[in-house]
């Protein structure tokens, strides 16, 4: 079974500091991943994914991520974060090609000040 | 295009009581999902309907939790007994396909059980 992990919990960060988010995923075989956002009290919408292809995806809002197989990672990066990106991040994969469940780290709780 | 429903937006029992969550997922999506998301935690998937049949319940805990999708569309998920453990956000979501290449969430009901 595959497992995700998200090693910081809280990051605080001033506008206008660069962002990155650490995800590690266990699993030997081919996944898919995603980066989900959860603003205050609204729902989780999709950030970006990895299916195959260019390692390196760009999604909504500035947000890009990397995928690093040799690393089982997948972080998430922004050069230049706004007081708006202030939200809770879940990386996320599962097995591509079959009908897997989604499996979620626990969640990166971001704090941008101004 | 229109996004997952659910209802109630809140709910609070006491333990022992039953409830019940309704979600309406996005028109032509044949998967849905029910999951789990305790404060802290990252989602976790409850079941997994493909159409009408279960795809995968392996996380449900079936002794006091049912979930049902009669005809295909919409979907009901019954907690009987709840115990305090079980307050929490419970999350639909919807994809056109199983292998979830790109599910919407709804913005979930949060029970809270005193």
């Amino acid at each position: 079974a595959q497992s995700v992990s998200q090693h910081n919990h809280h990051v605080i960060l001033s506008e206008a500091a660069s962002l990155e988010l650490g995800c590690n995923y266990s699993y030997g075989g081919t996944v898919n991943l995603f980066w989900y956002v959860q603003y205050p009290g609204q729902h989780l919408q999709l950030l970006l994914k990895y299916f195959s292809g260019d390692p390196l995806v760009k999604g909504i809002k500035g947000f890009e991520a990397e995928f690093i197989k040799s690393k089982f990672s997948f972080n998430l990066r922004k050069p230049s974060v706004q007081w708006s990106d202030t939200a809770e991040y879940f990386c996320a994969v599962n097995t591509a090609g079959t009908a897997s469940k989604l499996t979620f780290g626990t969640g990166t709780r971001l704090q941008v000040t101004l | 295009e229109a996004g997952v429903a659910q209802s109630p937006r809140y709910k609070i029992i006491e333990k022992r009581q039953s409830v019940a969550f309704w979600c309406n997922p996005i028109s032509g999506h044949a998967t849905l999902y029910w999951y789990q998301q305790i404060l802290g935690q990252g989602p976790k998937l409850l079941i997994q309907f493909q159409n009408n049949g279960v795809v995968d319940d392996s996380q449900l805990p079936k002794d006091r939790f049912s979930a049902e999708r009669l005809k295909g569309v919409d979907s009901t998920l019954k907690i009987q007994p709840a115990k305090l453990e079980d307050s929490a956000v419970y999350l639909c979501a919807s994809s056109l396909d199983p292998a979830w290449t790109g599910g919407i969430f709804g913005q979930g009901t949060r029970l809270t059980v005193v």
